[in-house]
């Protein structure tokens, strides 16, 4: 079946850097897609999404690309800070009143002070 | 404001023994409901989900089983554990189709 993948298990950046972590997805009925951050022993919390008729939003620190031609979603991280420190999914929807969440491998983000 | 409460937050139980993990929602209605599972070190793999009372959808083949008898209430059970059955299970909630999920703080289980 179609699933959401990442690229990179892992990645390390030195503090003060920007990091981008980025996330492939096969299934082209998706229209809205999420970036959680999940801390050691907590459940994943929200950070920015950004629906299938957008190609970029940003928030606070964090912008996430969307490239549905590729089917290719990215989030990137400005100045990042120890407390970035964590694992990222991304996470799509499928279109429809039944629709369920499906969720990406993960990747590690690490910040070396 | 909407909130997810799921309990226990810990458990340690034999093989063999039943499961039973409770999830409630507040403040929302008609919500979509999930149980997910993830081993350690690895990502969120989707179990079951429901879109109302008495509809569950199952995503894997699995010693658990599903129910929702109350609009807000989700369980999560086993009549008998499996030491595979171990993971952080992790219930989440969305309002509709264009919305972020919403989950609880797990439930770390180990089976002895």
């Amino acid at each position: 079946g179609e699933s959401v993948g990442l690229h990179l298990p892992t990645l390390s950046v030195q503090e003060g850097d920007n990091s981008i972590i980025n996330c492939a997805y096969s299934n082209s009925a998706s229209d809205y897609f999420i970036w959680y951050k999940q801390e050691s022993g907590k459940g994943p919390q929200f950070i920015i999404d950004i629906r299938s008729n957008m190609d970029k939003r940003q928030g606070q620190r964090v912008t996430v690309l969307l490239n549905k031609t590729v089917k290719h979603l990215s989030l990137q991280i400005a100045a990042t800070q120890p407390g970035d420190s964590a694992v990222y999914f991304c996470a799509e929807k499928t279109i429809g009143a039944n629709s369920k969440l499906t969720f990406g491998k993960g990747i590690t983000l690490s910040v070396r002070p | 404001s909407q909130t997810i409460h799921q309990w226990p937050a810990t458990l340690v139980q034999p093989v063999g023994s039943p499961l039973s993990l409770e999830c409630t929602v507040e403040g929302t209605s008609n919500p979509n409901l999930y149980w997910y599972r993830q081993a350690a070190g690895r990502g969120l793999q989707l179990l079951f989900y429901s879109v109302g009372i008495g509809q569950i959808s199952s995503e894997v083949p699995q010693n658990l089983s599903a129910s929702r008898p109350q609009d807000r209430q989700f369980i999560l059970s086993s009549k008998k554990l499996l030491l595979s059955d171990s993971g952080f299970y992790l219930c989440a909630w969305t309002g509709g189709t264009d919305t972020e999920a919403f989950f609880g703080q797990g439930t770390r289980l180990t089976v002895v």
